[in-house]
């Protein structure tokens, strides 16, 4: 079964700045992809950006994008020129396409993301 | 946004009490999932449908059943509520299997 990391519980950042969320996967499929969700204070669960696990290219949408080291199984998101709307939940996520498990996200248990004004 | 809506949006219901939730989309995709999310835990998934009448266990099905009779509903059944499972249910749609997930705007359900 796949697994997802993250291991930090809660991050804060200033205003402006620039912060870096970890996460960790372990799978022994090669076909794949991961997300980066963000669950603001709404609870509404909301796709931040997407990474194809066979494109060597990191994803990038705006001033959020990833840095994907497949052989390390790891998956960060860096949020650039951080701003106050963007305090939340991120839940990094797991998919298969290719697989024979069940069909499904597998999410880590969340970074908390503060920003300080 | 995806058309995803879910009914009711928060429910409190007692111990032993049968418990349906609805998740109904507009966008034709094939596959529906149901998720809950509790502390500590992010979302884990309950079952999933990749069509009509085809439906599949999750992770953390036990006490839980679902149905599928048309392409835009995807229903959850408590058969006899605990309090185990209080939480908060998504239901989620993508077009193809893998793909991106869109999320419903959740369901608080609270059993005494």
């Amino acid at each position: 079964a796949q697994t997802v990391t993250q291991s930090q519980p809660e991050m804060s950042v200033q205003e402006a700045e620039t912060v870096t969320l970890s996460c960790t996967y372990d799978t022994s499929e090669s076909d794949y992809y991961l997300f980066w969700y963000k669950q603001p204070p709404s609870r509404q669960m909301i796709l931040v950006i997407r990474q194809e696990a066979y494109k060597q290219q990191n994803a990038t949408e705006n001033r959020f994008s990833v840095n994907f080291q497949k052989a390390a199984k790891s998956f960060s998101l860096k949020i650039s020129d951080s701003q106050l709307g963007d305090a939340a939940m991120y839940f990094c996520a797991y998919s298969s396409y290719s697989g024979g498990g069940a069909d499904g996200l597998t999410f880590g248990k969340g970074t908390h993301l503060i920003i300080q004004p | 946004d995806a058309g995803i809506t879910q009914s009711p949006r928060h429910k409190v219901t007692e111990t032993g009490t049968p418990v349906t939730l609805r998740c109904h989309q507009t966008e034709n995709h094939r596959y529906m999932y149901w998720y809950r999310q509790d502390p500590g835990h992010g979302l884990r998934l309950i079952h999933y449908s990749y069509g009509v009448k085809d439906t599949d266990k999750g992770e953390v099905s036990d006490g839980y059943s679902v149905s599928r009779s048309k392409t835009e509903d995807f229903l959850l059944t408590l058969e006899s509520a605990t309090s185990s499972q209080t939480s908060v249910y998504f239901c989620a749609i993508s077009e193809a299997r893998g793909d991106t997930q869109y999320f419903g705007p959740g369901t608080r359900l609270t059993v005494l």
